[in-house]
Parts: structure tokens; sequence; C-alpha cells
């Protein structure tokens, strides 16, 4: 168990519609990431959160955003949904400090749009 | 060419036998690399991580880094049927908490 936890476990959504993805990060971290992690594939960066500020964004459209709460909690809002958004979505929590850069996981959210 | 390339398996090891998981990456100004472990439907564990150069040894587990050549390697001794998952190499480039970048994971079965 990494400590870092996710809600809702599953969620499924209709094509245009919008959601909103929890996660709370491990204690003592102040960093959030998420990423994107469809079926066969690595996951992909989608942005990361250092002390509520974006601290880069991967290859994503502006309908995923995200806030970082003052503590360290975060939220992946997508609006707009498409049916090749059906994935599962983690969040990785992480330390920012020097000689730690290791992300922890959390236990995902599945997406599913139909 | 993938950021990170590893080979998609699957990959086959007699239990109690060693098992060799390799990854290549792209950018030579990539600094820090992880090794996770996914079973099915479930969420990436980090194992193992490397900054430098040469081997790490934790448990059964050891990563080797050669930045010159640029792969990464993961061996896991005494192989046992738990093994079995995809494995997933991840780099990052910055020393910091920005992205990691990670391949398409190597699956692993430990045959008893």
């Amino acid at each position: 168990e990494t400590g870092v936890t996710q809600s809702p476990t599953h969620l499924i959504k209709t094509r245009g519609q919008q959601v909103t993805l929890r996660c709370s990060s491990q204690s003592g971290h102040n960093t959030v990431s998420w990423y994107q992690q469809a079926l066969g594939q690595g996951p992909q960066f989608i942005f990361q959160y250092y002390r509520e500020e974006e601290n880069g964004r991967g290859n994503f459209p502006p309908r995923f955003s995200g806030l970082q709460f003052p503590n360290y909690s975060s939220e992946l809002n997508v609006n707009a949904l498409e049916l090749d958004d059906s994935a599962l979505y983690l969040c990785a929590s992480s330390l920012s400090q020097a000689f730690s850069y290791e992300q922890y996981f959390g236990p995902g959210t599945r997406l599913t749009v139909t | 060419q993938k950021e990170v390339e590893q080979n998609s398996g699957p990959l086959s090891v007699p239990e109690g036998a060693i098992a060799s998981l390799n990854c290549t990456y792209s950018d030579r100004g990539s600094q820090s690399f992880f090794w996770y472990r996914q079973y099915s439907g479930k969420s990436p564990e980090l194992i193992m991580f490397i900054y430098s150069n040469g081997d790490k040894e934790d448990g059964r587990f050891t990563a080797q880094l050669n930045k010159a050549s640029q792969y990464v390697s993961l061996l896991i001794r005494d192989s046992q049927p738990s093994d079995s998952a995809t494995y997933l190499c991840a780099v990052n480039v910055n020393f910091g908490n920005e992205k990691l970048t990670f391949g398409t994971g190597t699956r692993l079965t430990i045959i008893p």
C-alpha cells in the first residue's frame, strides 16, 4: 500500500459529459502527477502539480485540467468527454526534494466513456 | 523512435531461474530510471529505481544502468510465480519531479 488514494474506483460517463477524479497524496508528499493508461499501453503523463501550481504538462488538450489543494490532494477534470478518454487514470504522489524522485501510484480510476 | 522501448514479450521463464528485462531510452539527458510492476487490473507498483551507472541490488531484484549505451535492465533472481506481471520501465529527464516517460511494458510469465 502506497498511502495514495483515488476516487471513484470506476466511473461510466456518456460522450460529451464532464468528469472529476480525485486523489489524496501520501502523507508528507507535496507533488501529485496524473497519468492516463490505455489498455495495453504504458501510462502517459497528463500533468503534475507542486505546491498548488502546475509543474509540467504532457500532450493533452486543454479540456484536461487539474487542481491541487493546500493539503496536497488533487483533482483531474475532463470536459467534453470523448470515447478515446476511456482509460485507467492514475495519480502518483511524490516528495519534491533533492535525491528523492520516486513516484508512487494510487489504485487508479477506471473511466469508461460510452 | 519511441522515447522508451521495451520488448513487449511475453517472456516466459521457469520458476527459480533468472528473468532479464531490458529497456532502452532515446534522450541522453535522462537522469533517473524506474521499474514498476503491474499486475493485471492493478496500478503500477514501484520496485526499483536507479540514478547512477552500475548495478543496484534489492533482495531478488537488480537494476543495471548504462548511460553510455542508453539502456537499463532489471534482473529477477529465483523467479517465483508471483513475479508474473507486466514490468514497466520509466525514465525521467530532469532531476526533479516532472514527467515519467514509460515504455509499453514487458509481460513476464513464470512457469512453475
